[in-house]
């Protein structure tokens, strides 16, 4: 298996659709991530879960619902997007032993979401 | 606020060497990471860099230079592989990643 992996690689939604993604890591670790990126843009950060619970949610829209059922698996859930929501989801997953505590990220190949 | 800049996009010949920057502004600082991403698939990791110095790794170096808030990634004998973009992040003092919009890098033949 590897290390972590997403599904679906490419999505097309209407405006009023609700559809979710789905990230898995096999890495054992125990934090995960979602981040959006557009393109020409810096990766912005939207959840943190850490043992699964929510650590950090940077002002992301109600429209997007995260959920962490266990630490090898994280779904981020959607409803009602707008074009602009458009990008590049990418889920991360690390070993984070505390909040201070640098560790290295390691990423799945993303989902491709268009809004239209 | 917190800013990191890096180049847009660079172009080199195979073979070559190439330089690719990032200068940074963030409070605080705990390392500064370098990640490569093809098109289409998921940014791996590169280097941490949290002492300075140059950190060398095959035909990859990283160096920092934190006085002066200063990074590069060289790569050396480009391959048409290297073609990619590359990004760059640094922790700042509440451990959060603060991320770059990455270079595009084209390898020409």
């Amino acid at each position: 298996e590897t290390g972590v992996t997403q599904t679906p690689r490419h999505l097309v939604m209407g405006m009023t659709n609700k559809k979710s993604l789905k990230c898995e890591q096999h890495l054992g670790h125990n934090a995960m991530y979602w981040y959006k990126q557009s393109a020409k843009k810096p990766l912005e950060l939207m959840f943190v879960y850490n043992f699964k619970e929510q650590t950090e949610n940077n002002s992301v829209p109600s429209r997007f619902s995260p959920e962490c059922p266990n630490s090898s698996h994280l779904f981020l859930h959607l409803h009602t997007l707008q074009p602009e929501d458009s990008a590049l989801y990418l889920c991360a997953s690390s070993h984070k032993t505390s909040g201070s505590d640098v560790d290295t990220q390691y990423f799945g190949p993303g989902t491709r979401l268009t809004v239209l | 606020g917190q800013n990191i800049d890096q180049p847009t996009e660079m172009t080199a010949t195979e073979g070559a060497i190439v330089q690719i920057n990032c200068t940074y502004q963030t409070s605080g600082f705990n390392g500064l990471f370098w990640y490569q991403q093809h098109a289409g698939e998921a940014p791996t990791f590169l280097s941490y860099n949290v002492l300075d110095g140059l950190e060398e790794k095959g035909r990859f170096s990283s160096f920092l230079s934190r006085s002066k808030g200063y990074s590069y990634l060289l790569l050396k004998e480009l391959q048409m592989k290297d073609s990619a973009s590359y990004l760059c992040a640094v922790t700042d003092s509440n451990y959060q990643l603060i991320w770059g919009a990455g270079t595009k890098l084209i390898i020409k033949p």
